[in-house]
């Protein structure tokens, strides 16, 4: 059973559209994470919610965290192709981190 | 900007070799953490450790052993490589599990 599901698996969009990416559980967390990772390298930490209902921006991604702290949401405006990259969710729980199925995000120039 | 290396980048070796994968990380960080990984595909652990003469594995089964004599170096090693061992490896810190963990580039490896 996957404690983190990810939706869509892929997803292909023209530069300057908008998005959202789901991160789905059915357990309550205290903290998540974002991720983005591009082919041949290490994800990288875009942002850690906390408190249910969170909302926090870094530069056209906006994350939500959801008022029960078992879901989150990314919105991407004005998509790039600098965008492009799997987009990771994880959790910590217990001595480990688990990570969501990625979504596989294309912006086509 | 976080600091934590991994070497080497890329590896071919014949199946029988014994490999280890080095990680080091500057910023002081207790909690270091391998994943294994195939494009595209999700992170599994395989893994970790709390601190200096602590391991522990994660929930992929792996013939992989680690070992932490210092807080900064977190080698893996593969005693006996197999075909099956073909992926990328990713070696990862934290200070806080609620501050998210840093990943150094990973290491390619392929088993022939």
């Amino acid at each position: 059973t996957q404690l983190l599901e990810q939706s869509p698996q892929f997803l292909s969009i023209q530069e300057g559209e908008n998005l959202t990416v789901y991160c789905n559980s059915s357990s309550v967390f205290s903290s998540l994470q974002w991720y983005r990772q591009e082919p041949g390298e290490g994800p990288v930490l875009l942002v850690t919610v906390v408190t249910g209902g969170e909302v926090k921006k870094l530069k056209r991604l906006t994350f939500q965290f959801g008022d029960a702290r078992k879901d989150s949401s990314l919105h991407i405006t004005a998509a790039q192709p600098g965008d492009t990259g799997l987009y990771l969710c994880a959790v910590s729980t217990g001595n480990q981190f688990y990570f969501g199925t990625g979504t596989s995000l294309t912006v086509i120039p | 900007e976080a600091d934590i290396y991994q070497t080497p980048r890329y590896l071919v070796i014949g199946t029988g070799k014994k490999i280890t994968l080095e990680c080091s990380q500057t910023m002081g960080h207790d909690k270091m953490y391998w994943y294994q990984q195939d494009p595209g595909m999700e992170l599994h652990l395989i893994h970790y450790s709390y601190g200096v003469n602590s391991t522990e594995k994660g929930d992929l089964s792996s013939e992989s052993t680690v070992s932490r004599i210092r807080t900064e170096h977190f080698p893996l090693t593969l005693e006996s490589a197999r075909p099956s061992h073909t992926s990328q490896y990713l070696c990862a810190s934290s200070q806080l599990h609620r501050g998210g963990q840093f990943f150094g580039p990973g290491t390619r490896l392929t088993v022939l």
